[in-house]
C-alpha cells in the first residue's frame, strides 16, 4: 500500500444508493487506476486516469463514475445503475506512463457490500 | 496486455526455491514483464519487472530467455507467508487496451507446506 490510502476498508450500503470510494496517493504519480475484484477472480479495470482532469473507461465502467480534479485524488462513485456492486475495490497509481511497462502500486482496498 | 498463461496453482515446501513460469508468446517489442504478489484481502504488491535476461532484487529474481516468450519468477527459500497469488503481466494497460484478458487474470496460487 505504501503511499496510497483507501477509505473506508469496509463499506455497507443499501441497494439504490450511490456511494463514493476514496483514493489518495502521496507518491506524486501521474496515473491512477480503479479495479474491481470478485471472489476467486483476478482484477478488472474500471477506470484509469493518466493526468489530472482526464480519465478513460476501462473494461467494466458501466455503473461507475470518477473524477480527477487533483493529482493526489481519484474518487470512484458506484452508482445505483451498477447491477452487482458488491465487490473488493482496489485503487492503484503508477509513475509517468512508460510504454510497455506495468508498474503499479496498490492501496489496501475497500470491500463494498450492497444489500 | 499480451495474453499470458501461468499455472493455476503450485505447492512447495517451506525453505525451498520456487519457480513460477509464465508464457507470453505474443509479447511485443516494447513490452516489459511484471510480476505482482497478492495477499488475501489486500491489493497486489509489485515484486519485480524485467525486459530481458535476468533481474534480481531483494525479494525475487526474474529470468527471461532470449526470445522473451516466457519468463520465470524465482522465489528463494519460501516461507509460509509466501502463500499468495502471483500474477504475471506483460506490456502496459493503455497501449493494449481492449485485448482479451486485459488486466490481471486469476494468477498462480502458491501454497507453501510446512
Amino acid at each position: 500500500d505504501g503511499g496510497i490510502t483507501q477509505s473506508p476498508k469496509y463499506l455497507f450500503r443499501k441497494e439504490g444508493q450511490n456511494v463514493t470510494l476514496s483514493c489518495e496517493q502521496n507518491l506524486n504519480h501521474d496515473a491512477m487506476y480503479w479495479y474491481r475484484q470478485d471472489p476467486g477472480q483476478g482484477l478488472r479495470l474500471i477506470y484509469y486516469s493518466q493526468i489530472v482532469n482526464d480519465f478513460q473507461k476501462g473494461d467494466i465502467a458501466e455503473g461507475y463514475s470518477v473524477s480527477r480534479e487533483k493529482k493526489e485524488s481519484f474518487p470512484l462513485t458506484v452508482t445505483s445503475a451498477q447491477k452487482n456492486p458488491t465487490a473488493f475495490y482496489l485503487c492503484a497509481s503508477s509513475p509517468r506512463y512508460r510504454q510497455g511497462s506495468n508498474e503499479q502500486y496498490f492501496g489496501p482496498g475497500t470491500r463494498l457490500t450492497v444489500t | 496486455l499480451a495474453k499470458t498463461t501461468q499455472p493455476i496453482s503450485m505447492d512447495s515446501y517451506e525453505g525451498q526455491e520456487v519457480n513460477i513460469t509464465c508464457s507470453h508468446n505474443n509479447i511485443a517489442t516494447n513490452d516489459y514483464i511484471t510480476w505482482y504478489q497478492q495477499f488475501p484481502s489486500q491489493g497486489p504488491r509489485f515484486i519485480i519487472q524485467g525486459y530481458k535476461t535476468k533481474v534480481t532484487n531483494e525479494v525475487a529474481s526474474l529470468f527471461i530467455p532470449a526470445d522473451r516468450k516466457s519468463s520465470t519468477l524465482s522465489l528463494p527459500r519460501v516461507s509460509l507467508s509466501d502463500s499468495d497469488v502471483y500474477y504475471c503481466l506483460v506490456g502496459d494497460i493503455i497501449s493494449n487496451f481492449g485485448n482479451e484478458k486485459l488486466t490481471f487474470g486469476t494468477g498462480t496460487r502458491l501454497t507453501i507446506i510446512p
